[in-house]
């Protein structure tokens, strides 16, 4: 079965410094991992996806997240934190690029403060 | 990106009442959409998989005579939920898949009183 974990419930890093999410995956098969950010009574916004290729894949608003086969991992990182970044981090994977419902994590606020 | 629409955004409606949730994929066809439910400080979770044209696929838990749903076109699903009750207050996401990717609608906030 699929399963995706996002140890931390919250995340709290000062504005300019680096900030990472993480998220640990399970799948039989290979993976296709998804970051989505939420906003408070929104829907999701697609962050990035590592479907196949490089690890490392950039995404929207500065971040970007390296896959790891080996320790099944897709962290979630930035560089420099943005007040603005504070939201709901969701990771979500599955194993088919289409048609498949995503599993996702339970979630990870990021707070950044000024 | 393409562009998934939810309507109505918020609903609040009466215990016994049945509210009809509209996710429509603007520019481009979905002949797969999912249904899925946000409670308050919690994930998303899976409701079911609409098909266009054919029934549709109810994860474990979910009570199909009470969530309808019906996927008439590629581009329209609608969500129906019978007899609303306070513990169906709830986010409600739906999102259309196209090829790599799933977009996500805004969502639907129900509130049962």
């Amino acid at each position: 079965a699929q399963s995706v974990a996002q140890p931390e419930d919250q995340v709290n890093v000062a504005e300019g410094n680096p900030l990472t999410v993480k998220c640990t995956y399970s799948v039989s098969g290979n993976p296709y991992l998804f970051w989505y950010v939420q906003y408070p009574n929104r829907g999701l916004q697609f962050l990035l996806k590592y479907i196949t290729g490089d690890n490392l894949v950039k995404g929207s608003y500065g971040f970007e997240a390296e896959f790891n086969k080996s320790q099944t991992t897709f962290h979630l990182n930035k560089p420099s934190a943005l007040v603005s970044d504070s939201a709901l981090y969701f990771c979500a994977v599955t194993t088919n690029q289409a048609g498949t419902a995503l599993i996702f994590g339970k979630g990870t606020t990021l707070s950044v403060s000024s | 990106g393409a562009v998934v629409s939810q309507h109505p955004s918020r609903v609040i409606c009466k215990s016994g009442t049945s509210v009809k949730i509209e996710c429509r994929s603007l520019d481009f066809q979905a002949t797969t959409m999912f249904w899925y439910r946000q409670f308050p400080k919690q994930s998303l979770m899976l409701m079911a998989t609409s098909n266009e044209g054919s029934k549709a696929t109810y994860e474990q838990g979910v009570e199909k005579d009470k969530f309808l749903i019906n996927h008439a076109s590629l581009t329209l699903s609608t969500l129906t939920v019978t007899s609303a009750h306070p513990e169906d207050s709830s986010f409600y996401i739906c999102s259309a898949s196209s090829t790599s990717r799933q977009f996500f609608g805004p969502g639907t906030r129900l509130t049962v009183l």
